[in-house]
């Protein structure tokens, strides 16, 4: 199967990190991994995407395995707006197509 | 900069009709990309465009079809509509089909009623 697993739900208390996992046991060399979330009512909104070295930005980290068949997002200090629906995604190069899961619903509890 | 927008926000159609949606990509922006997301799922890729020609095609039949305009705007029409096709409809915007991982901004939806 071309899509991710991911567990169907998390909490995290706020100010606390989050580890969001995620496997693709499938993946192949040129795939990337691609994280995006969608907060309710809103389109889905760019996180993070990597292709073999952990990758950081303003909005999370990313830690991909080195046998890259798994991978996690990591909010450092989660906060209520971090509340949303996270989607792992594999990216095909070759078919420009990103194939997403059910994603992991994340609750921030204050 | 306006984003991804796109009309209209909510769509109430009969079994059988036919709908056009729309989306205007972000400035500087040449690919778009639409997605049916049903209620408690993740988006499921309808088809992308590019040039004005379609490049990538999900697993939809051919009642879903699309255009792009010069201007890099984009219209999703669907034809003979069923209840299934009652979702919301994402369009995303990207630069280029060079191979790289560009990331796709999104806009709000459409949400499609098919009574």
């Amino acid at each position: 199967d071309a899509k991710t697993t991911q567990p169907n739900s998390m909490e995290s208390n706020e100010e606390e990190p989050v580890h969001l996992p995620c496997n693709h046991s499938t993946i192949s060399g040129t795939d990337y991994i691609h994280w995006y979330r969608q907060l309710p009512s809103q389109g889905p909104e760019y996180v993070i995407h990597g292709l073999t070295s952990n990758v950081n930005n303003r909005m999370a980290s990313l830690a991909i395995a080195e046998d890259r068949k798994s991978s996690t997002l990591i909010l450092h200090r989660a906060t209520l707006r971090d509340a949303a629906v996270y989607y792992c995604i594999r990216y095909y190069p070759a078919g420009k197509d990103m194939r997403f899961g059910a994603g992991t619903r994340l609750t921030v509890k204050p | 900069d306006a984003g991804v927008t796109q009309s209209p926000t909510h769509l109430i159609k009969t079994r059988g009709q036919q709908v056009t949606l729309r989306c205007s990509p972000k400035s500087g922006h040449d690919t778009v990309s639409w997605y049916q997301q049903a209620l408690g799922q993740g988006p499921q890729f309808i088809f992308q465009y590019y040039e004005e020609e379609e490049r990538q095609r999900g697993n939809f039949p051919d009642r879903f079809s699309g255009h792009q305009f010069p201007n890099y705007s984009s219209e999703l029409n669907v034809n003979a509509l069923l209840l299934g096709d009652s979702a919301l409809y994402l369009c995303a915007s990207s630069l280029g089909l060079a191979g790289g991982p560009y990331e796709q901004y999104f806009g709000p939806g459409t949400r499609l009623t098919v009574t």
